[in-house]
């Protein structure tokens, strides 16, 4: 069974420029969170979604959004970027099992903002 | 909010050595995960614990809930280089879905050849 894919692997803009991340998450999987990762924060929450409908979302400010298709597969939006945008960002798809979401973690997207 | 503090932050032993990492909390959690992340990588689930007490054993990790489910541990014995990598623990609240983990930052451990 393939793993959960992001694309791109890695991508370089300029503060205010805006940019979109994509994730396929595991085969059956309904559920897609993504993450935001830096050495400072370590691994933080964004959002979640389940069947096209955010179910949860992080404390981030409304520049990041996302949205998931039919198809299960989701994006992540971010406008108006900046420096502090730089970061690893990270989608998990989960399969709840026995009320205890696993998360399969994809490779992440490296976002460099200038 | 729930927070997840690991223990020690940096650890860096000679290939061969036994190590115990350590995740803990205020708070209960309903499960706790471990995951190892490698440089350029998302992070791999290693194992979830869902009861208080319960102990797992992964090859040569063993991995601790504690009886009160706030605290975890990771225990590696005769440590490889292949063991190097960033271990994170996440505590689940009860109910599931991703908004019950909590991830601490990580404890980056470094296994010397």
């Amino acid at each position: 069974k393939a793993g959960v894919t992001q694309t791109p692997r890695y991508l370089i803009k300029t503060r205010g420029q805006q940019v979109t991340l994509s994730c396929s998450p595991i085969s059956g999987h309904r559920s897609v969170s993504w993450y935001q990762q830096t050495p400072g924060q370590g691994l933080q929450f964004l959002f979640e979604y389940f069947s096209e409908t955010q179910r949860n979302k992080g404390n981030f400010p409304g520049r990041f959004s996302g949205r998931q298709f039919s198809n299960s597969r989701s994006e992540m939006n971010v406008s108006t970027l900046e420096l502090g945008d730089s970061a690893l960002y990270l989608c998990a798809s989960s399969l709840v099992s026995a009320g205890v979401a696993e998360q399969f973690f994809g490779p992440g997207t490296r976002l460099t903002v200038l | 909010t729930q927070l997840l503090e690991q223990s020690p932050q940096f650890l860096s032993i000679q290939e061969g050595e036994n190590l115990t990492v350590y995740c803990n909390s205020s708070s209960v959690f309903s499960s706790l995960q471990w995951y190892r992340q490698e440089p350029g990588e998302g992070p791999v689930l290693l194992v979830t614990v869902v009861t208080g007490g319960e102990v797992k054993k992964l090859k040569r990790l063993t991995f601790q809930f504690g009886d009160a489910r706030k605290d975890s541990s990771l225990h590696i014995t005769a440590a490889q280089p292949g063991d190097t990598g960033l271990y994170l623990c996440a505590g689940g609240e009860s109910g599931g879905g991703a908004d019950g983990l909590t991830f601490g930052k990580g404890t980056h451990l470094i296994i010397q050849p």
